[in-house]
């Protein structure tokens, strides 16, 4: 069954942690794709990487980092440097050209307490 | 930076209304995507756009595309309490490989 996964759905962290959110996709695509959405700013993005190993600062990346060692999987760092972290985050991928088809994964609810 | 601006934001209708949201660029596109959100869920293509001009159809939806490629527009016709969600535009510049910008969204609600 193909498909992209986020994990976990809700995450709870005290100010000043470090977080992992995990991106998993079985979908053979090349690219992959972090966005942040708040209530009435639609999805800006994050970071973005085209291929395995390289990847590319979004609008918002400050605070941010994020890894590409397997073509499969892109998690995102939210660290402690990120100045209002509480957000839905959405992790998406495509086969890689403008033209192609996002597909999303369910999400991570981030609260930071 | 490239901006694509999404109006209204929010809209209420009741059931069986029309209901329409508006895409503008500041830069022309490549081409244009919409996507749906139901709430508490993630967006979900419907559809692309490529040609200037072009209409495309998907069943009471209905997409078009500005001839100078600058704006889009998404019509429903007859709304049902289905098509509760927040609708996205996002785009693509000509020069621009694999990087959507998204509108901010319309928020529909459709009263029983």
């Amino acid at each position: 069954d193909g498909g992209i996964t986020q994990s976990p759905k809700y995450l709870f962290r005290k100010e000043g942690q470090n977080v992992t959110l995990s991106c998993e996709q079985n979908l053979n695509h090349d690219a992959m794709y972090w966005y942040r959405q708040d209530p009435g700013q639609g999805l800006r993005l994050i970071y973005y990487s085209q291929i395995v190993n390289d990847f590319q600062k979004g609008d918002i990346a400050e605070g941010y980092s994020v890894s590409r060692e397997k073509k499969e999987s892109f998690p995102l760092t939210v660290t402690s440097a990120q100045k209002n972290p509480t957000a839905f985050y959405l992790c998406a991928s495509s086969l890689g050209h403008a033209t192609d088809t996002q597909y999303f994964g369910p999400g991570t609810r981030l609260t930071v307490l | 930076g490239q901006q694509v601006m999404q109006i209204p934001q929010y809209q209420h209708v009741q059931e069986g209304e029309d209901f329409t949201t508006y895409c503008n660029s500041s830069t022309t596109l490549s081409n244009i995507q919409w996507y749906k959100q139901r709430p508490g869920g993630h967006p979900v293509f419907l559809i692309q756009l490529v040609k200037s001009g072009e209409v495309k159809k998907q069943k009471r939806l209905t997409f078009q595309f500005g001839e100078a490629k600058k704006n889009s527009s998404l019509h429903i016709t007859a709304t049902q309490t289905t098509d509760v969600g927040t609708y996205f535009c996002a785009g693509t510049r000509s020069s621009n490989t694999g990087k959507l910008i998204f509108g901010q969204g319309t928020t529909l609600q459709v009263k029983p």
